[in-house]
């Protein structure tokens, strides 16, 4: 079990360019969340994918976000165009059942809009 | 509107004494509580976590204490390590079968010798 792929682990972008943060989640999961980690707003969800279909994309902070899940292996974040205050580390997520276990964490995509 | 709340940003503790590390929460309708720690350049991993209908879930070291109607839950680690040393996020889930998670702010913790 190779754990929650991300990629690519750096970005740094200059403002206006297009960005894309790509996870491949834990064969056999059927949930998975991409979050945003900030200073000042710690870890919020941005996005949730329940087998393939987004659920809940109210913590995605405006329409130059996006996010896509073609197939149960592959998802991707899109910022289009990137602002500074994009920069951030984004992790995504995924689970087979929240509840009482949580879910596997990637290591991570830091992001840095010059 | 901050569901979640830890209100320590930091705690410093003596290697092999007790880290008490704090979480508050607002929505009395959360099934579930989990505890994640984070290390530097890593993502959060899962640690300790308790259903809202127990007080109190132990697993070697760690413990984690619910109090429902003061709306708090706490992580107690004994005796504190050096390797504990990291940022732990509280974090809560279930609303109405929902399975993302809300996290709150994180606590650092630090252990010294």
């Amino acid at each position: 079990d190779a754990g929650v792929i991300q990629s690519p682990r750096h970005e740094v972008t200059e403002m206006g360019q297009e960005v894309t943060l790509r996870c491949k989640p834990i064969s056999g999961h059927n949930s998975l969340f991409w979050y945003r980690q900030t200073m000042m707003r710690g870890l919020e969800l941005l996005i949730y994918f329940n087998n393939n279909v987004p659920i809940d994309d109210s913590g995605m902070p405006e329409d130059r976000f996006s996010a896509k899940m073609p197939n149960a292996s592959f998802s991707t974040l899109k910022i289009q165009p990137s602002e500074p205050r994009d920069s951030a580390v984004y992790f995504c997520a995924s689970s087979i059942r929240t509840g009482l276990y949580g879910y596997t964490f990637g290591s991570g995509t830091r992001l840095t809009v010059v | 509107d901050q569901q979640v709340k830890q209100n320590s940003p930091s705690l410093s503790v003596q290697e092999g004494r007790i880290s008490i590390l704090n979480c508050d929460y607002t929505n009395s309708m959360f099934d579930y509580f989990l505890w994640y720690k984070k290390y530097p350049a890593e993502g959060p991993t899962f640690l300790i976590s308790i259903s809202s209908i127990k007080d109190k879930n132990e697993d070697g070291r760690f413990t984690v204490f619910l109090n429902k109607s003061a709306k708090h839950l706490s992580l107690h680690i004994v005796p504190s390590q050096p390797g504990d040393s990291a940022v732990y996020f509280c974090a809560a889930s279930g609303v109405q079968g929902a399975q993302k998670l809300v996290f709150g702010q994180g606590t650092r913790l630090t252990i010294n010798p």
